[in-house]
């Protein structure tokens, strides 16, 4: 039979409202979270990131929440502006900086930001 | 600093052909990992090198995939034979230990006819 692609969620906002975009991650011993942006054509650029010692974080127009209860994750953008249209990954880190870490990617999210 | 380099940007190879992506990863950098990004799939970890050291290579599909780290400055990614299943976008991204940030490089876009 044909094989289904992967199917992105897709998030609409209207230039100049903020958006909230959500991720779930799997490992509850992960103690290291990314945002990364991917702009068409390029490579996953970093955003923000946040230890799971801590609930929130915030960066210029962004903000990472983090409720390792439920193990969500959210990325919350200020007055989204068009140049914030973009695939957003949450990735998430089980391991120290040093040989055995690696980053584990989640499937994405398409920010669309109309005018 | 220039970043990651890849090269080639964009490859258009036949079935069965050798196929090698090449990546420079940031100066001083000890960490490099190459991924894969298909539409199925999503962004998959196909191997990292710390140190020029293969660590972790459980991602690598097959063993038509092979990779090398010959020195701190250079690896390359190799497929042979390659298939239409191959096509992809391939990332090389590089990492200094003692940080969890990966900064990425621009892909090389394969396509296997």
């Amino acid at each position: 039979g044909e094989s289904v692609g992967l199917h992105l969620p897709t998030l609409s906002v209207q230039e100049g409202d903020n958006s909230i975009i959500n991720c779930a991650y799997s490992n509850s011993a992960s103690d290291y979270f990314i945002w990364y942006k991917q702009e068409s054509g390029k490579g996953p650029q970093f955003i923000i990131d946040i230890r799971s010692n801590m609930d929130k974080r915030q960066g210029q127009r962004v903000t990472v929440l983090l409720n390792k209860t439920v193990k969500h994750l959210s990325l919350q953008i200020a007055a989204t502006q068009p140049g914030d249209s973009a695939v957003y990954f949450c990735a998430e880190i089980d391991g120290d900086t040093g040989t055995a870490s690696k980053l584990t990617f989640g499937t994405g999210t398409r920010l669309q930001v109309t005018l | 600093d220039a970043g990651v380099i890849q090269s080639p940007r964009h490859e258009v190879t036949e079935m069965g052909q050798e196929v090698t992506l090449r990546c420079k990863p940031i100066s001083g950098h000890n960490s490099l990992f190459w991924y894969r990004q298909t539409m199925m799939r999503g962004l998959e970890l196909l191997i990292y090198f710390n140190n020029n050291v293969p660590i972790d290579d459980s991602g690598m599909p097959e063993d038509r995939f092979s990779a090398k780290m010959p020195n701190a400055s250079f690896s390359t990614l190799k497929i042979q034979p390659s298939e239409p299943r191959d096509s992809a976008v391939y990332f090389c991204a590089s990492r200094l230990t003692g940080t969890y940030e990966q900064f990425f490089g621009p892909g090389t876009r394969l396509t296997v006819l």
